[in-house]
């Protein structure tokens, strides 16, 4: 099975900053890596397939990189809104996983 | 726009049969993509469970140790999760989900299931 460690777990920010979080596969996936937000109490939301294609509708702060076995996703200017969990989600292979999520909090 | 909607039990006794059902609306089950189970306990990380096609292949978490079953119902375009043999370990949100060509691209709004006597 393949293993998805996110870090930081927890990072503090403040509204303007540009922030990076970095997924770290077992095994090489190729770009077939996802990232999703998540606020408390409700469902993840798709943010960035393919590694770097930004799903509909997603701001354009938001960007993603790599391949292989490691990945970043970006903010470029946090947004009040950006503050939640973030999780990767490699699909190249089954079983599918899941990063443990980073945590943004403010500052 | 596709909506995803999670039904069942809310408690389920240790030892007993865990049941969901996610109904599809916005868009046919028999059109393509796979359909997904996710879970996360109160407070942690998300855990995949199994996807199913509209064929009814099927592939689940082997971490689940054969517990899982996952069918498709097309004509009420609906799919359903069962998992067997449940602890408190099994208590969790879960979250049926559109998956893509492998990531989840619709969620539903999560039920959360209490394994307890």
């Amino acid at each position: 099975d393949i293993q998805m460690t996110q870090s930081p777990s927890t990072l503090s920010a403040s509204v303007g900053d540009r922030v990076t979080i970095t997924c770290r596969a077992s095994q090489s996936i190729s770009s077939w890596l996802a990232w999703y937000q998540q606020k408390p109490g409700k469902a993840p939301k798709l943010l960035i397939y393919k590694a770097s294609s930004l799903d509909s509708g997603v701001p354009s702060r938001f960007s993603g990189s790599g391949s292989g076995t490691e990945f970043t996703l970006t903010i470029s200017s946090l947004q009040p809104d950006d503050f939640a969990t973030y999780y990767c989600q490699q699909y190249n292979s089954y079983p599918y996983s899941f990063g443990q999520g980073t945590k943004l909090e403010i500052k | 726009q596709v909506q995803l909607q999670e039904s069942g039990p809310g408690l389920v006794k240790p030892s007993e049969t865990l049941s969901l059902i996610c109904t599809v609306s916005g868009y046919s089950i028999s059109s393509g993509y796979y359909w997904g189970w996710i879970r996360q306990p109160p407070g942690k990380g998300l855990e995949w469970i199994g996807i199913i096609f509209h064929s009814g292949n099927t592939y689940c978490n082997p971490s689940l140790k054969s517990r899982v079953t996952i069918s498709v119902d097309t004509s009420k375009n609906q799919f359903s999760l069962k998992l067997s043999s449940v602890t408190a370990a099994d208590t969790a949100i879960y979250y049926c989900a559109k998956t893509g060509t492998g990531y989840n691209t619709n969620w539903g709004q999560g039920t959360l299931v209490t394994v307890s006597s």
